[in-house]
């Protein structure tokens, strides 16, 4: 079965600046998608990035873009840039892509990243 | 364009009573899917349902606990007997096909007295 590990449950950064949170994960695939997404306070999940595993490029959305190691099985995320409003509980997520695979997203246990101003 | 709509947002049950709770997914999505979030944990996989078809329901305890997404209206998740365990944010997804990006509804978080 497939497992998403967050290692950090906490991290903290100053405003303006740049923070990595890590996840690895385990699965006998070759092919998946990997997402993290973000719960502010209000609890709703909020889809922040997507990869496919297929994909040698790394993700990049604004402020916010990924480092994906396949071999090493790694899939951190990078805030640059850090602002109040990224305060927030991160999940890291895998799913499975192939046809008539599980589509059940797999969520790590998440890291609460705090926001110094 | 609304997003995926889930009631109640909020909900008390005392021991040995049912929970119901709703899930209206996106405009254009036919697919729904339920996870279960207890304290201080991730999102756990309970239930992937099609219009009138459960597709994957490996992640729904054995008793207890039912789903269904009718032709017309809501995907509902039925909690019969609730105990105190079952106090949790339980979240609904949706997309628009298998393989597509899973869009989360607010969540409804249910304590159990």
């Amino acid at each position: 079965a497939q497992t998403v590990t967050q290692s950090q449950p906490e991290m903290s950064v100053q405003e303006a600046e740049t923070v990595t949170l890590s996840c690895t994960y385990d699965t006998s695939e070759s092919d998946y998608y990997l997402f993290w997404y973000k719960q502010p306070p209000s609890r709703q999940m909020i889809l922040v990035i997507r990869q496919e595993a297929y994909k040698q490029q790394n993700a990049t959305e604004n402020r916010f873009s990924v480092n994906f190691q396949k071999a090493a099985k790694s899939f951190s995320l990078k805030i640059s840039d850090s602002q109040l409003g990224d305060a927030a509980m991160y999940f890291c997520a895998y799913r499975d892509i192939t046809q008539g695979g599980s589509e059940k997203l797999v969520f790590g246990k998440g890291t609460k990243l705090t926001v110094n101003p | 364009n609304a997003g995926v709509m889930q009631n109640p947002r909020h909900l008390v049950r005392r021991r040995g009573q049912e929970a119901r709770l709703r899930c209206s997914p996106m405009k254009g999505h036919s697919h729904v899917y339920w996870y279960r979030q207890l304290p201080e944990e991730g999102l756990k996989f309970m239930v992937y349902l099609q219009k009138e078809n459960i597709i994957d329901e490996s992640g729904m305890p054995k008793e207890r606990f039912s789903a269904e997404f009718p032709k017309e209206g809501p995907s509902i998740l039925r909690i019969q007997q609730v105990v105190r365990g079952d106090s949790a944010a339980y979240f609904c997804a949706s997309s628009r096909a298998p393989g597509e990006t899973q869009y989360f509804g607010p969540g409804t978080r249910l304590l159990v007295l």
